[in-house]
Order: C-alpha cells, then sequence, then structure tokens
C-alpha cells in the first residue's frame, strides 16, 4: 500500500491550460504539503496545510491552488499553465507534531 | 540565497568503503536536520534525522554528524552498497515553525562494485 499517492505521474499539456494533481495519504497525518522540483533540482515547498486549513504558502502565484476535502487529501490545481511550471511536484505528509516528511512519488509536469 | 547548500554535486566510491556526504546551513534557527534518499521517478525517502541537541545519531550503517558551530553535518555510510547509489539531500528546518523542509541540491552517490 502506497502511503502517499499522486496522480498522475506524468502529464503533457500545452500552455495556458487548467491542469488537477491529485494526492492522497493513508497514514493518518494531519498535515500535507505540495514541494516543487525545479530544473536546477532543488526542492522547494509550496503549500502546507493543516487539518485542512493552509498553514504555509510560500509565494507561490495564484495560478496554483491548492485545495484540502480533507485531512487526507491535498490537491493542486493550476490555471493558465505556463513553459516555466514545468517540474516535478510531489505531494508530502507528515503528523503534527512530528518532524518527517514523507513524500510521494512526484508528478512530472511538462507545459509545452 | 540558498541557505542549506550541498557543495558535492557527486560522488564516487567503492562498494564496501566510507561514503560522507556533507551539507552547510547558513541560518542559526536550524534545529532539525534530515536526510533523504532519492531514486530516479521516485520520492525522496527519509532516511535518518538529528535533533540540534544532539551531535551524532546511528541507525545501521547510516550516521549523520552535527557541529553546530561550524554549521555543518554530514552522512557516513558504512559499508557502501551498490543499492546505496542514488541522489541524497540534506534538509533543515525550524521546529518551532512548522515541518517546512529547506533542501540541499542533492549529492550523487555512485557505489561502484
Amino acid at each position: 500500500d502506497t502511503a502517499v499517492s499522486q496522480t498522475p505521474k506524468y502529464l503533457v499539456t500545452q500552455m495556458g491550460n487548467d491542469k488537477s494533481i491529485k494526492c492522497e495519504q493513508n497514514l493518518g497525518h494531519d498535515t500535507m504539503y505540495w514541494y516543487k522540483q525545479d530544473s536546477k533540482k532543488f526542492l522547494k515547498i509550496m503549500f502546507s496545510y493543516n487539518n485542512k486549513e493552509l498553514i504555509i504558502n510560500e509565494t507561490v502565484p495564484n495560478r496554483f491552488s491548492p485545495k484540502s476535502p480533507d485531512k487526507a487529501h491535498l490537491n493542486l490545481h493550476i490555471n493558465s499553465l505556463e513553459l516555466g511550471d514545468s517540474a516535478v511536484y510531489f505531494c508530502a505528509s507528515s503528523r503534527i507534531s512530528g518532524n518527517t516528511i514523507y513524500f510521494g512519488e512526484g508528478s512530472w509536469l511538462t507545459v509545452v | 540565497d540558498q541557505q542549506v547548500k550541498q557543495n558535492s554535486p557527486s560522488l564516487s566510491v567503492q562498494e564496501g568503503r566510507i561514503s560522507i556526504l556533507n551539507c552547510d546551513y547558513t541560518n542559526s534557527m536550524f534545529d532539525y536536520f534530515l536526510w533523504y534518499k532519492k531514486y530516479p521517478a521516485e520520492g525522496p525517502t527519509f532516511l535518518i534525522s538529528i535533533s540540534s541537541i544532539k551531535d551524532k545519531n546511528e541507525d545501521g550503517r547510516f550516521t549523520v554528524f552535527l557541529n553546530k558551530s561550524a554549521k555543518h553535518l554530514s552522512l557516513h555510510i558504512v559499508p557502501s552498497q551498490p543499492g546505496d547509489s542514488a541522489v541524497y539531500f540534506c534538509a533543515a528546518s525550524v521546529e518551532a515553525a512548522g515541518n517546512k523542509l529547506t533542501f540541499g541540491g542533492g549529492t550523487r552517490v555512485l557505489v561502484k562494485p
């Protein structure tokens, strides 16, 4: 059983499109995250949600909108996709009081 | 502004020998440090961590050392195995600020049989 699962794993789409990446965790964690790994391979946090409440928003363009229907799900919706949005997006989760973050396998987004 | 740096992009080591990965940080507020391992096309996997109240933590073949005065940590893998070939990321956080990890750029380790 995959602890943090995200879909799709690969996504190729055209500029200007709107797309979503879904994430689910079955670890019973209260906190979920989206991280982005850019072309230089740096992993950077985008958002963090605690029990469906946004707690970290790292100056991400408002074309990116996370949505957490419940504490086990955190979806990422991206409007008006741009070439620079091409990256690997990782969903992750942790306990509220836990310091260890568990990552999903990543979603490879390519905007053409 | 890179607050966590891994200055060696790659490392090659013979099977059975020690792998030493280094990580430097600039933010003195960081008080929790982690190492993650990443295989191609997979997500980072937690390896080992250390709190700033300690200077060493060991888990099997993996040992992390923390030198707070130098703002430096290292990961030792002994003995190295071919399955250890992966990219290793150092990460740091401020516990009171929630679980926001700041990652280094990674070190690619190749263990030769």
